[in-house]
């Protein structure tokens, strides 16, 4: 399974746009680039995926490097809901057909008022 | 998008009773389903998949014995724990995967089942 790098925590100020970096140097040419987030106390959430090329969607945008060894999920215009555990992920392909999702540690993101 | 629930979302049981936790798919069928376990301050670890009418798939390290994983609807998959110790205290999660080309399915997931064992 190909392994994820992300900074343990990171600090935003509201209403500023937010940069979480991820690393994936042993990503493969058909890995797609998850990204998930954890508010406290409740279940993940789905926030975006990408191949290659980057991707916007209504909850954030990621930006994909040529190589595909780093991806960096954007968030605009960070909230104050916006603070959680942020977890990229690159699912893993299993015999059972389905992908299966290994959350490594993620980047804690604290937004300040 | 898709909605994913949980049934209790906390309990507490005696140790030596065996809890069951039920997790639905509310606006989509889901062939397969996913239970996780989360310990405090800890990720989230997969412990097994759940495929609709056959038997479940666990990671290295679980018990099958001791968490029991049933999906016999599209919509319905639940894990109980058996005979439960002070151990299995821990924030129980499921997930619904919505299929899609392979690599780009997603999972759904529901707001989690907090487990005291007493």
């Amino acid at each position: 399974d190909a392994k994820t790098t992300q900074p343990n925590s990171m600090e935003s100020n509201e209403e500023e746009p937010v940069h979480l970096p991820c690393n994936h140097s042993t990503i493969s040419g058909t890995d797609y680039i998850h990204w998930y987030r954890q508010l406290p106390s409740q279940g993940p959430e789905y926030v975006i995926h990408g191949l290659t090329s980057n991707v916007n969607n209504r909850m954030a945008s990621l930006a994909i490097a040529e190589d595909r060894k780093s991806s960096t999920l954007i968030l605009h215009r960070a909230t104050l809901r916006d603070a959680a555990v942020y977890y990229c992920i690159l699912p893993s392909s299993r015999w059972t057909g389905a992908n299966n999702l290994f959350f490594g540690t993620g980047t804690r993101l604290t937004v300040i008022p | 998008g898709a909605v994913v629930s949980q049934h209790p979302s906390r309990v507490i049981c005696k140790s030596g009773t065996s809890v069951k936790i039920e997790c639905r798919s509310l606006d989509f069928q889901a062939t397969t389903m996913f239970w996780y376990r989360q310990f405090p301050k800890k990720s989230l670890m997969l412990m097994a998949t759940s495929n609709e009418g056959s038997k479940a798939t666990y990671e290295q390290g679980v018990e099958k014995d001791k968490f029991l994983i049933n999906h016999a609807s599209l919509t319905l998959s639940t894990l109980t724990v058996t005979s439960a110790h002070p151990e299995d205290s821990s924030f129980y999660i499921c997930s619904a995967r919505v299929p899609g080309q392979l690599g780009t399915d997603t999972q759904y997931f529901g707001p989690g089942t907090r487990l005291t064992v007493l």
